[in-house]
């Protein structure tokens, strides 16, 4: 069965902290795609990242990383040096039917504070 | 201009009540669905189309319909409203082939209370 699994409900920093948010996923198939997507107090969803299951080189885009680790079905979001603008509910996502649905399985979500 | 646009933007309404969302998107793609959002339960796909004439029922369609009326607009009915109904409801678009492939766009969403 599929499943995004974010274990972590809230997490709390001060401004310009490093904070890694966890991601572990279930899934049989061994074409499948993992998403990060930001929710901020305004309520719209972010598109952030996505990482096909056959790319596992960890990507970079300015203060934010993702570690995407097969052997332990995890695909990790760091954010460097937080900001307070960094605040919001963060997602993880699955989509593993091979394009049949594109049927999007989400993480409950990770709530981030960041405390000036 | 907001790629994917959703009205009304917040909606109170009765139970019983019928309510329409409507979803309109700039981006030319194919793929169209529909989700709601739920404390601590994160989206749920209500359902998704592929085309004007692809519909299909996702993981929780039970009290919902929609309507493809054209490439760029799917609509979200809610035939009488009840008040579980209540949450925020996402439209999002994605398309096939390309570096984006199969990434979902969302809307910005629509806030429905029913009381």
């Amino acid at each position: 069965a599929q499943k995004v699994t974010q274990a972590q409900t809230e997490i709390s920093v001060v401004e310009k902290e490093d904070v890694t948010l966890d991601c572990v996923y279930e899934t049989r198939d061994t074409t499948y795609y993992l998403f990060w997507y930001k929710q901020p107090p305004s309520g719209e969803l972010v598109f952030l990242i996505r990482r096909n299951s056959f790319d596992e080189q960890n990507e970079i885009s300015g203060r934010y990383s993702w570690n995407f680790q097969k052997s332990t079905s995890s695909f990790n979001f760091t954010i460097t040096a937080s900001q307070v603008v960094d605040s919001a509910v963060y997602f993880c996502a699955l989509s593993d039917d091979g394009g049949a649905t594109n049927k999007l399985i989400f993480g409950t979500g990770t709530l981030l504070a960041v405390q000036p | 201009d907001a790629d994917v646009t959703q009205t009304p933007r917040n909606r109170i309404t009765k139970t019983g009540k019928r309510i329409m969302l409507e979803c309109s998107q700039t981006k030319g793609h194919d793929r169209m669905y529909w989700y709601r959002q739920d404390p601590g339960l994160g989206l749920r796909l209500i359902y998704y189309s592929f085309d004007v004439k692809d519909i299909n029922k996702g993981e929780i369609s039970d009290g919902y319909s929609v309507s493809r009326q054209a490439q760029a607009k799917f609509s979200l009915s809610l035939e009488s409203a009840i008040p579980n109904q209540t949450a925020l409801y996402f439209c999002a678009t994605s398309d096939r082939g390309g570096p984006s492939t199969d990434t979902q766009y969302f809307g910005p969403g629509t806030r429905l209370t029913v009381l």
